[in-house]
């Protein structure tokens, strides 16, 4: 009964290079988040998907920031041309239903640390 | 002003103390409440929901004041492994009931022998 898969677990990328993240969900969970975390604070909401749609993208960055859940495969946050400024841990959820409510919970994978040289 | 304000801490204990960790918000609108725990940068995970009426799991107690808008966690009898950061979690969705969550900065904690 695996979780939510994340990988790769580290990623290095050079300026201006793109990076692409990749999230599994739990089986059977047709809900994905995305959330970042920068050194030295608390995690921040990206997006929210259900499969073939985004339903919140309000916490992206208007540029060089995008994110799909196709109808098969895995989540894909992908950042374009990327600054140091992004070097963060990147961590994707999943639920059965919305989530987060007292019923169903958000499960977290293990992340996405990138790192920009 | 933050959504979701936590002190920082540190805090450090020895095992055994009871250790109390506040939290307020901003948006009166939010649907629900919790604590995560968050080990070193590993994912955060799921300690406890937090209700209106309070709510109690071994030796955690978690409380809500809507009207102050204020969340507690307190810890009784601290174990060497409660070492961790506690993270402050509100729904801040709004009218809809997905998971968007507000996380606050953190609560650092340490207990020692």
């Amino acid at each position: 009964n695996a979780g939510v898969m994340q990988n790769p677990r580290h990623l290095v990328r050079r300026r201006g290079q793109e990076a692409r993240l990749r999230c599994s969900p739990m089986k059977g969970h047709s809900h994905v988040y995305w959330y970042r975390q920068l050194p030295e604070e608390g995690l921040k909401f990206m997006v929210y998907l259900q499969k073939e749609n985004i339903i919140d993208e309000s916490g992206m960055p208007k540029e060089r920031f995008s994110a799909e859940f196709p109808k098969e495969g895995p989540s894909i946050l992908r950042i374009q041309q990327v600054v140091r400024g992004d070097s963060a841990a990147y961590f994707c959820a999943s639920s059965s239903n919305a989530g987060q409510t007292y019923n169903s919970p958000l499960h977290f994978g293990n992340g996405t640390r990138l790192t920009v040289t | 002003r933050k959504e979701v304000e936590q002190d920082p801490g540190p805090f450090n204990v020895p095992e055994g103390a009871t250790v109390a960790f506040n939290c307020t918000y901003s948006n009166s609108a939010s649907q629900s409440f919790f604590w995560y725990r968050q080990d070193c940068r590993k994912e955060p995970k799921l300690l406890m929901s937090v209700y209106s009426s309070g709510n109690e799991d071994g030796r955690f107690t978690a409380q809500l004041n809507r009207a102050s808008q204020y969340i507690s966690l307190l810890i009784r009898d601290s174990k060497l492994s409660d070492s961790a950061t506690y993270l402050c979690v509100v729904n801040n969705a709004g009218g809809t009931s997905y998971g968007k969550l507000t996380f606050g900065q953190g609560t650092i904690l340490t207990v020692h022998p």
